[in-house]
């Protein structure tokens, strides 16, 4: 069965910073792209970021870039989003989400995470 | 950016209707969208990709189409199982960028 759980999600107050991880399986993690998206509570759904399967290409909102990054461990079978200068407006369920197809990027999102909730406030 | 605008944000419907749903790009963006449906508590599912590709599993009264700047979502005989929130997405460029999102309540 293919699967992608994330963890590391939290309560982290502003300025602060925060790893998540992605774990996949069921699937060959490296012949696959992987991308963050996120939903604010009651929000709608807004991408976050990008890699592609040997990390040589990597994407950002506006809204995150320098101070989000994204990286893989294909060995590990893994995703991450480092989060640093957290401020409010970064709380929200952040999802992973895999690319349909593989020799993407398709960006396409299937499967989804179940997503990590975090949570930024004093 | 490119930006995804739904119609209508709010929809109310009953079992058995036929439903369509708007997604209009701010500029061209070819076939390169794809529409999600989200239930409360779960993450998106996709339903179509390339405007009209119904991914495996989905389905078959779940339908789109459009090109350019505008497309559609129908379901052709609304299930008690598809009151949800369905979403819009543009892979043409980044960054990526979805709809604002419409809410299908039963009737």
């Amino acid at each position: 069965e293919v699967q992608l759980v994330e963890s590391g999600g939290g309560l982290v107050q502003p300025g602060g910073s925060l790893r998540l991880s992605c774990a996949a399986s069921g699937f060959t993690f490296s012949s696959y792209s992987m991308n963050w998206v996120r939903q604010a509570p009651g929000k709608g759904l807004e991408w976050v970021s990008y890699i592609s399967s040997s990390s040589s290409t990597i994407y950002y909102a506006d809204s995150v870039k320098g101070r989000f990054t994204i990286s893989r461990d294909n060995a590990k079978n893994s995703l991450y989003l480092q989060m640093n200068s957290l401020r409010a407006e970064d709380t929200a369920v952040y999802y992973c989400a895999r690319d349909l197809m593989v020799r993407g990027p398709y960006n396409w999102f299937d499967p989804w995470g179940q997503g990590t909730l975090v949570t930024v406030s004093s | 950016d490119i930006q995804l605008t739904q119609s209508p944000s709010f929809l109310s419907a009953s079992v058995g209707d036929r439903v369509t749903i708007t997604c209009r790009a701010s500029q061209g963006i070819s076939s390169y969208l794809a529409w999600y449906q989200q239930k409360p508590g779960k993450a998106p599912k996709l339903l179509i990709y390339a405007a009209s590709t119904l991914q495996s599993g989905v389905p078959s009264r779940f339908s789109g189409s459009g090109s350019g700047t505008e497309f559609t979502l129908t379901i052709s005989s609304l299930q008690p199982e598809d009151f949800a929130t369905y979403y819009c997405q543009q892979r043409n460029s980044y960054p990526i960028t979805f709809g604002q999102g419409t809410r299908l309540e039963i009737k």
